[in-house]
């Protein structure tokens, strides 16, 4: 099971665009990389999901380097709603996957 | 898109109390659906994976005994808190995904804050 490593914690300001990255070295070769957002009390849900380059849907990027040993989630033009913790997760999706987390980023965005 | 209902959103018992918690995939099956507990500003710790037809499968740790797990139907699992005590105090939250469709990712279902006196 590949293990992810994010930072702890990110502080930004409305209208910056964040970058969270995530480590996940010993990444396999049917791993996929999906990224989840968790608010207090709320179960996480789903931002955006890739396997390898570029990704982009309405609400984020996932940028994935060519060696699959990390990611970065892009938010653009944050608001102060995106104040939350977001995860990174690893898994192979076609195969038995159980999605483990690690501790997860805890953003907050400052007026 | 998939989504995961979860059932009560909220609950306070008394000490000794069981107390069901439900998941439900509304707009597909789930063979699999997963087991978390949260304490607060923690990461979500998998309990176990609920298969449906079979025995859970629990992580270390975790008493079988104490958090039994029913997945019953495709659409359908149960985690039941037996004789809850106030460390069991915590918030509860399931997932499940449609596998049968592609790669498609996990989905949560919004938990359950069970608080016991």
């Amino acid at each position: 099971l590949a293990k992810t490593t994010q930072p702890i914690s990110m502080d930004s300001y409305e209208g910056q665009e964040v970058n969270i990255t995530c480590s996940h070295n010993n990444i396999a070769t049917n791993d996929y990389i999906t990224w989840y957002q968790q608010f207090p009390s709320q179960g996480p849900r789903f931002i955006i999901q890739g396997y390898k380059t570029k990704v982009t849907n309405e609400v984020a990027s996932l940028f994935i380097p060519a060696d699959r040993k990390s990611s970065t989630l892009s938010l653009p033009r944050v608001s102060l709603s995106d104040t939350a913790v977001y995860y990174c997760l690893v898994g192979d999706l076609g195969g038995s996957y159980i999605p483990t987390f690690g501790r997860g980023t805890s953003l907050i965005v400052h007026p | 898109g998939a989504v995961v209902s979860q059932h009560p959103s909220w609950v306070i018992c008394k000490s000794g109390t069981s107390v069901k918690i439900e998941c439900r995939s509304l707009d597909f099956q789930a063979t699999t659906m997963f087991w978390y507990r949260q304490f607060p500003k923690q990461s979500l710790m998998l309990m176990a994976t609920s298969n449906e037809g079979s025995k859970a499968t629990y992580e270390q740790g975790v008493e079988k005994d104490k958090f039994l797990i029913n997945h019953a139907s495709l659409t359908l699992s149960t985690l039941t808190v037996t004789s809850a005590h106030p460390e069991d105090s915590s918030f509860y939250i399931c997932s499940a995904r449609d596998a049968r469709t592609g790669l498609q990712p996990q989905h949560f279902g919004d938990g359950t804050r069970l608080s016991i006196l």
